[in-house]
């Protein structure tokens, strides 16, 4: 099983549109969330840790469920420009690395 | 904030060739540093990290070796490229913070 699992996707939504990704991973230890994006052929840039109690950021809200070990990420109004992959992203306190999920494209369509 | 620099942005070596690749960072002192590689459409394999001048841990056994000879450089190298080798890869790095900054990438095609 991978450490951190995400639905490849691509999701392919009209503007406008309300999108929702979820995230998945294995080792409980994990103590630090993040989701970044990546446009095509570029580097991956943080978009936004996730915190416990849940965080929001303009149209993007992220959420935790460490029971589950789950982590979601919502996307209201969807521009043309978050067209990107989202990669989720997990670090553990016994690991100097983080991992990471393959990633969700999305494309956002007018 | 720190920011990771890395050259050439694209190459085109060719099976059995030698390569290094050189990643710097700027911004901040004694980060932790890692070598990624991204095959085509697929995700993020960590290849090296380093916690310091000299140290080195390996994620996957491989043909590429890795280097720090100074804090805030990091190298990624092969003495004979595969074909397998062809990727993207990102060097990143981390300190104090939990953020991971990347490098723009290297562009590495295996012919």
């Amino acid at each position: 099983r991978k450490e951190v699992e995400q639905d490849p996707g691509p999701f392919n939504v009209p503007e406008g549109a309300t999108v929702a990704f979820n995230c998945t991973y294995s080792n409980s230890a994990s103590q630090s969330f993040f989701w970044y994006r990546q446009d095509c052929r570029k580097e991956p840039k943080l978009l936004m840790s996730v915190y416990s109690s849940g965080n929001e950021d303009g149209r993007f809200t992220a959420q935790l469920n460490r029971a589950s070990q789950y982590i979601s990420l919502l996307i209201r109004d969807s521009k043309l420009s978050d067209s990107a992959t989202y990669l989720c992203v997990v670090k553990s306190w016994n690991n100097n690395d983080m991992r990471f999920g393959a990633g969700t494209r999305l494309t956002v369509k007018p | 904030s720190q920011t990771i620099h890395q050259w050439p942005a694209t190459l085109v070596q060719p099976v059995g060739s030698p390569l290094s690749l050189e990643c710097t960072v700027e911004g901040t002192s004694n980060p932790n540093l890692y070598w990624y590689r991204q095959a085509a459409g697929r995700g993020l394999q960590l290849l090296f990290y380093s916690v310091g001048i000299g140290q080195i841990s390996s994620e996957v056994p491989q043909n590429l070796s890795a280097s720090r000879p100074q804090d805030r450089q990091f190298i990624l190298s092969s003495k004979k490229l595969l074909l397998s080798d062809s990727g993207f890869y990102l060097c990143a790095g981390r300190d104090n913070s939990h953020e991971q900054y990347f490098g723009p990438g290297t562009r590495l095609t295996v012919t």
